[in-house]
């Protein structure tokens, strides 16, 4: 199973709201990213979780909060989101300790701020 | 990490080869050259990637110059659905940890019919 799975591939949340988004693998990745794409943009790194510990925060504003529970999962909480953090949000995972490994990624979720 | 430039867009006839370029004039001598590519609508894929030598597999080619400051990723023969955005990423990584993908702008390939 080479697979990252997100939910939900869509969401459309208040300013007032609070949501998770939800990745999960099962390649026994030890590695697992956040990243933010904004339309007709390339992907941005939010976020890197090693061994299920938060590894690099890359300045990303409060209101997002990763939480790594297992080494299969990964949440993004949002709260008090602005409509400019509307975007696709991506996880990736990949392989620790190898320069020349691949990272899988999900094919996102689609996040609308009302 | 080292940087990358790309074209910002090529276009291609259907079952033609494409020869995508990319420069990094700035490559350290430990620094892996990935390839991932983007469909509408999806997320990143892995193409390829390679350190000094060319190297194949089963969705393309990878050539990488002598002097390793450019690269050109080959598809041989391109179909509708390789239409996609290209990102030429050096993987600059030491130590234990994880140190996440820094994506440039990439190559938007167009294929036409």
């Amino acid at each position: 199973d080479t697979e990252v799975t997100q939910t939900p591939k869509h969401l459309v949340m208040g300013m007032t709201n609070k949501k998770s988004l939800k990745c999960e693998q099962h390649m026994g990745h030890r590695a697992m990213y956040w990243y933010k794409q904004k339309a007709k943009k390339p992907p941005e790194l939010m976020f890197v979780y090693s061994y299920e510990k938060l590894s690099i925060n890359e300045s990303v504003p409060s209101r997002f909060s990763p939480e790594c529970p297992n080494s299969s999962l990964l949440n993004l909480h949002l709260h008090a989101l602005q409509p400019e953090d509307s975007a696709l949000y991506l996880c990736a995972s990949s392989q620790l300790g190898l320069k020349n490994t691949e990272a899988f990624f999900g094919q996102g979720t689609r996040l609308t701020v009302v | 990490d080292a940087k990358t430039t790309q074209p910002n867009s090529m276009e291609s006839n259907e079952e033609e080869p494409v020869h995508l370029p990319c420069n990094h004039s700035t490559i350290s001598g430990t620094d892996y050259i990935h390839w991932y590519r983007q469909l509408p609508s999806q997320g990143p894929e892995y193409v390829i990637h390679g350190l000094t030598s060319n190297v194949n597999n089963r969705m393309a080619s990878l050539a990488i110059a002598e002097d390793r400051k450019s690269s050109t990723l080959i598809l041989h023969r391109a179909t509708l659905r390789d239409a996609a955005v290209y990102y030429c990423i050096l993987r600059d990584w030491a130590g234990g940890g994880a140190d996440g993908l820094t994506f440039g702008k990439g190559t938007h390939l167009i294929i036409q019919p």
